[in-house]
């Protein structure tokens, strides 16, 4: 089945800094979403990508879909401490049966030093 | 709009009881889905629905059922909860019925399920 390898699992970096996390996957996407989820929280949609090349900003952060559609990357600049939690890629493939169904990262865990 | 809602927020089951976790939408959307999330692994999918009345099998739907007789509500049932059931349990819909991404799932806040 489908895989997506996100990294890095975790870091942990000044307040300030930027930050950078990617997605890649053996197969082809259609859609790359990216989400956040706080402590004790569901998934929050941060930014949603939809064609190759496709670079989007939202604030501080900016994702883009990379050109093999194998890949996708979050930026995130000036960090500040509500910046911390848990960041998800999610892809969605070619081929789909019915619904729309996506296929979820491992996460990267983000704790910023203040 | 209060978005996608489930009850309970959190649980403690024995080994082998039954219960029934409720996720609810205000968005009109289609599509709803269930998943786990365990440390290191991701959101994993267990069962999904297209539409009222219809359901299907996510990547782990082994102990789980599922029904979607109205179009806003979704029910995880768990006949013999199992310890390897533990975990946090989220809902999630997409594709509003007056169009739009089909792909963009929006989540609840989630349902702690402890199984002893």
């Amino acid at each position: 089945g489908q895989q997506l390898n996100q990294s890095p699992q975790s870091m942990f970096i000044q307040e300030g800094e930027d930050v950078s996390m990617n997605c890649t996957s053996s197969s082809i996407f259609n859609t790359w979403l990216w989400y956040k989820q706080d402590p004790g929280e569901g998934p929050v949609l941060l930014i949603a990508l939809y064609k190759a090349g496709e670079l989007t900003s939202n604030g501080r952060l900016t994702a883009q879909f990379g050109i093999t559609r194998k890949d996708s990357f979050l930026n995130i600049s000036a960090s500040i401490p509500s910046d911390v939690g848990i960041y998800f890629c999610a892809g969605q493939g070619r081929r789909m049966e019915y619904g729309n169904k996506l296929v979820f990262g491992a996460g990267t865990i983000l704790r910023v030093k203040s | 709009n209060a978005g996608v809602t489930q009850t309970p927020k959190f649980r403690v089951l024995k080994t082998g009881q039954s219960m029934t976790l409720l996720c609810a939408q205000d968005m009109n959307h289609e599509y709803m889905y269930w998943y786990r999330q365990d440390p290191g692994m991701g959101l994993r999918l267990i069962h999904y629905s297209v539409g009222e009345g219809t359901t299907a099998k996510g990547e782990v739907p082994d102990g789980y059922n599922v029904s979607r007789l109205k179009k806003q509500n979704f029910l995880l049932g768990l006949e013999s909860a199992a310890p390897s059931q533990t975990s946090v349990y989220f809902c999630a819909s997409s594709y509003p019925s007056s169009g739009g991404a089909k792909e963009t799932q929006y989540f609840g806040p989630g349902t702690r399920l402890l199984v002893l």
